[in-house]
């Protein structure tokens, strides 16, 4: 999918699976950024990850950042009810600015 | 804790009306940030602002004007609202170095019609 311009995804799973969310980009950055919006809610960083970073962990969050690909992912393990929102990437393309791609919805059912 | 507000969290307005969402955040951030959201798609920004009595353009500034009268407050402005701009807006604030994390507010849900 390309940064941006994609149309939002959904994902359906069972609580305890595991799951992997992709975005790719378009222009360098150094900076790649994952929200999480819950339902009526302003998005909140769960995780940030570095050009200097190939991998960043957080709890149960895992983000890599291939620069080479200019792809990044995020997992989430032993997924539960309450991981369910939007989840977005933000690439910081300088000038202060961001790009963000167009989610994907996770429904994680109990 | 990081603070943002946004008023009204739901606005009804004619075509041709004009609107003006206000934010306001305590973080002391330098930056802030106007984005409309679409049901479907990612987050869009609009225009964005380095400080006090700045404004910038963003990636879809037609059809709105910003303005930041001090640190803690920035306004978006439509001065004639037409119904492509229903949607939900978010401001932001950000610290003055570029990549570290946005704070959003809650939105406003913005109807035209």
């Amino acid at each position: 999918s390309q940064w941006g311009e994609e149309n939002l995804q959904a994902l359906s799973i069972q609580e305890g699976e595991d799951v992997t969310m992709n975005c790719s980009y378009k222009t360098y950055t150094t900076v790649v950024q994952w929200y999480r919006q819950k339902s009526g809610k302003g998005p909140a960083l769960i995780i940030l990850i570095r050009s200097n970073e190939r991998e960043k962990r957080s709890g149960r969050l895992r983000a890599t950042l291939d620069t080479s690909s200019q792809s990044s992912s995020l997992s989430i393990t032993g997924t539960l009810a309450t991981d369910t929102a939007v989840y977005f990437c933000a690439s910081y393309t300088g000038n202060y600015k961001y790009v963000f791609g167009a989610g994907t919805r996770l429904k994680v059912i109990a | 804790e990081a603070a943002v507000t946004q008023s009204p969290r739901n606005k009804v307005a004619v075509t041709g009306g004009k609107v003006t969402l206000s934010c306001n955040q305590t973080n002391n951030h330098n930056n802030m940030y106007w984005y409309r959201q679409d049901t479907g798609h990612g987050l869009r920004l609009i225009h964005y602002s380095y400080g006090a009595g700045s404004t910038e353009k963003g990636d879809i500034p037609d059809g709105y004007k910003a303005s930041r009268p001090s640190q803690e407050n920035f306004s978006l402005i439509l001065e004639l609202a037409t119904p492509s701009q229903t949607s939900v807006y978010f401001c932001a604030s950000g610290d003055r170095l570029g990549g570290n994390e946005q704070y959003f507010g809650p939105g406003t849900r913005l109807t035209v019609l």
